[in-house]
């Protein structure tokens, strides 16, 4: 089972980077990993997806090391509208779908 | 985009009701789902399905049913509401890609309550 685990709480400052590291040491070979963000009252959206190596779009980028037992979602220059949760998801396929099991996740607070 | 809609934003039930959460996707994706979120427990899958009529647990299926007669609609359903299911459900639908690579687009959710 793929559990995840996360800090439970970040704090930074306007124009800092935020690193959010995930561990998940039991991920299977092929699963990928995905971050989502939450904001009060919303459901989660997606932010950036990786299987290793390094991904970057136009919000963040993910690091995944060579064993895969852990990422680390970049967030580069905060802003307040960055506050939210931030999920690591990685599913496990239980032969009909994939089972995706969200943790309990990273509550990012930036201040001025 | 991919739309996902769930049926009430909020809902007010009484202890011993049969409840029924509808979610509807308009995207043609094979797999739904649904989770209920707490506070300080975040998200916590209750079903899923893969395909039509077919349904997977989650980690909290007790208390809970779900039904899967189109693709496009998913509902879920408390046979009989207790306090404790007083909650925010989320529903998220994704396209099937393979090994766990498929990217969640979710609802706008439904608070419950049960009184």
């Amino acid at each position: 089972l793929a559990k995840t685990t996360q800090p439970i709480s970040m704090d930074s400052y306007e124009g800092q980077e935020v690193n959010i590291t995930c561990s998940h040491n039991n991920i299977a070979t092929n699963d990928y990993i995905t971050w989502y963000q939450q904001f009060p009252s919303q459901g989660p959206r997606f932010i950036i997806q990786g299987y290793k190596t390094k991904v970057t779009n136009e919000v963040a980028s993910l690091f995944i090391p060579a064993d895969r037992k852990s990422s680390t979602l970049s967030l580069p220059r905060v802003s307040l509208s960055d506050t939210a949760v931030y999920y690591c998801l990685v599913g496990v396929f239980t032969g009909g779908g994939n089972k995706l099991t969200f943790g309990t996740g990273t509550q990012l607070k930036v201040e001025l | 985009d991919v739309k996902v809609t769930q049926s009430s934003r909020y809902l007010v039930k009484r202890t011993g009701e049969k409840v029924f959460l509808e979610c509807v996707q308009d995207m043609d994706h094979e797999n739904m789902f649904w989770y209920r979120q707490d506070p300080g427990l975040g998200l916590r899958l209750i079903y899923f399905s893969y395909d039509v009529k077919m349904k997977e647990k989650g980690d909290i299926p007790e208390g809970y049913s779900v039904s899967r007669e189109k693709k496009e609609r998913f509902s879920l359903i408390l046979e009989s509401a207790s306090t404790n299911q007083t909650s925010m459900y989320l529903c998220a639908s994704s396209l099937r890609q393979g090994r766990s690579n498929e990217k969640l687009f979710f609802g706008s959710g439904t608070q419950l309550s049960v009184l």
